[in-house]
């Protein structure tokens, strides 16, 4: 089983759209948990930081961690043309000098006007 | 608003020879990464860097790769002898307190292509 399963894509949705997307792990380590929106051609960038697991929001975006299940998801609700990027979950488990983030596969979310 | 810079954007070589793939940091950042993502896969870690010295390094990262931070502001990733399956996007990344909160900084990416 890979350590970071992330579901296929890709995604296309109207404007307005609430969208939610999914990861699941094998590794019981994990403790940290990130998603992280990559534009084309450009580096990802942090959306959401989450330690252990429990809901966190930040303005449109929502992301929880199940540790039970293993299983973490992004909901983005009143989805915006300019959220049409590719979404990558990552995760940790430590912080220290010699962590690491494993990356899920990413899902390419479209988002029509 | 600060960021990680890349150079090149794109790089083509030939089999055999050698990379350096160049990168700089946010500047009070102290937590250094390489990452990289072959087309269709998934970003991988290669390398973690702090106060001088790798502090974790993957399976990929052997004997032909190196990093070096020769100034106290770049931060460098040789590949000594390049192989075609080395080509891929290269992501240099920073961080001011690793990842204890969160956050890395990813640069734009510099594409190695291998021929």
């Amino acid at each position: 089983q890979k350590e970071v399963e992330q579901d296929p894509g890709p995604l296309s949705v109207p404007e307005g759209a609430i969208v939610s997307l999914n990861c699941t792990y094998s590794n019981s380590a994990f403790q940290y948990f990130m998603w992280y929106r990559q534009y084309s051609r450009k580096g990802p960038e942090l959306l959401m930081y989450t330690y252990s697991s429990g809901n966190k929001e930040d303005g449109r975006f929502t992301a929880q961690v199940d540790k039970s299940s293993k299983y973490i998801s992004l909901f983005i609700r009143d989805s915006q043309p300019s959220d049409s990027a590719t979404y990558l979950c990552a995760m940790s488990s430590h912080t220290g000098a010699n962590s690491k983030l494993t990356f899920g596969k990413g899902i390419t979310l479209s988002v029509r006007p | 608003e600060p960021e990680v810079t890349q150079t090149p954007s794109h790089q083509v070589t030939q089999m055999g020879q050698e990379v350096i793939l160049r990168c700089v940091p946010i500047s009070n950042h102290l937590y250094f990464y390489w990452y990289r993502q072959i087309l269709g896969q998934k970003v991988e870690f290669l390398v973690s860097f702090y106060n001088n010295e790798i502090s974790e390094k993957s399976e990929i990262f052997d004997d032909q790769f190196s990093v070096e931070r020769p100034d106290g502001s770049n931060f460098t990733l040789k590949i000594r002898s390049t192989k075609l399956e080395d080509s891929a996007m290269y992501f240099c990344a920073s961080s001011a307190f690793g990842l204890s909160a969160g956050e890395l900084f990813f640069g734009e990416g510099s594409r190695l292509t291998v021929l």
